[in-house]
């Protein structure tokens, strides 16, 4: 069983169009983020989420909005797409959320946006 | 916020050479974390490092902190084609809802 499994892993589509990325983890984990590599594999963060609660929101676009119907699932959902937001979407979990915290990401979500 | 920077940007060695890379940050951590990113593929941890060691071993894996010079090396030993990969270094300050930093990452080529 994949410990943390996003759908889809490929997304095409056009600028202006609102899309969606989910995940879910079955580790058990508390804390559940969302982090976005670019094309020069910078990994940035962008939401964090503990038991359902929304803990970091860096300085994301509010085109972006994050919902977690319970604490193993963790969707992201993009509203009028542009070409700046293709890029590889990682969802993550871990199981504390101060301390060490070690990430279990999910395969990525490739966005393209044209 | 602080940010770890890898060096080299890239590396390429042959089978059975050691792969050497290095991380620096800018701010106090609690740990420091490395992890590889396989082609196409979600990052997967390697190791972790608190504040207060000073080394560690995880089977061909050596890691390093020097926190007066706020930098980390991972030594990779007799490398093999498999460990083709990206290695990120990652810093958390372990204090309140902290996460995990990540630099740009050390692309290594390691060829048969």
């Amino acid at each position: 069983d994949t410990a943390v499994s996003q759908t889809p892993k490929y997304l095409v589509t056009q600028m202006g169009n609102d899309k969606s990325i989910k995940c879910e983890q079955n580790l058990g984990h508390d804390t559940m983020y969302w982090y976005k590599q670019d094309s020069k594999k910078f990994l940035k963060i962008m939401f964090s989420y503990n038991n359902k609660e929304l803990i970091i929101n860096e300085t994301v676009p509010n085109r972006f909005s994050p919902k977690s119907p319970d604490k193993a699932h963790l969707n992201l959902h993009i509203n009028s797409l542009e070409l700046g937001d293709s890029a590889v979407y990682f969802c993550a979990s871990s199981p504390v959320r101060t301390g060490a915290n070690v990430l279990t990401f999910g395969a990525g979500s490739r966005l393209t946006v044209l | 916020s602080q940010q770890g920077e890898e060096d080299p940007q890239a590396l390429s060695i042959q089978e059975g050479e050691n792969a050497t890379m290095n991380c620096s940050y800018k701010t106090s951590i609690n740990n420091l974390q490395w992890y590889r990113q396989n082609s196409g593929r979600g990052l997967v941890h390697l190791i972790l490092i608190r504040s207060n060691e000073r080394e560690k071993h995880s089977g061909r894996l050596r890691v390093t902190l020097d926190t007066s010079k706020k930098s980390s090396s991972l030594l990779i030993t007799a490398s093999r084609a498999a460990d083709t990969a990206s290695y990120f270094c990652a810093t958390d300050r372990g204090s309140g809802y902290s996460t995990l930093t990540f630099g740009k990452g050390t692309m290594l080529l390691v060829s048969p």
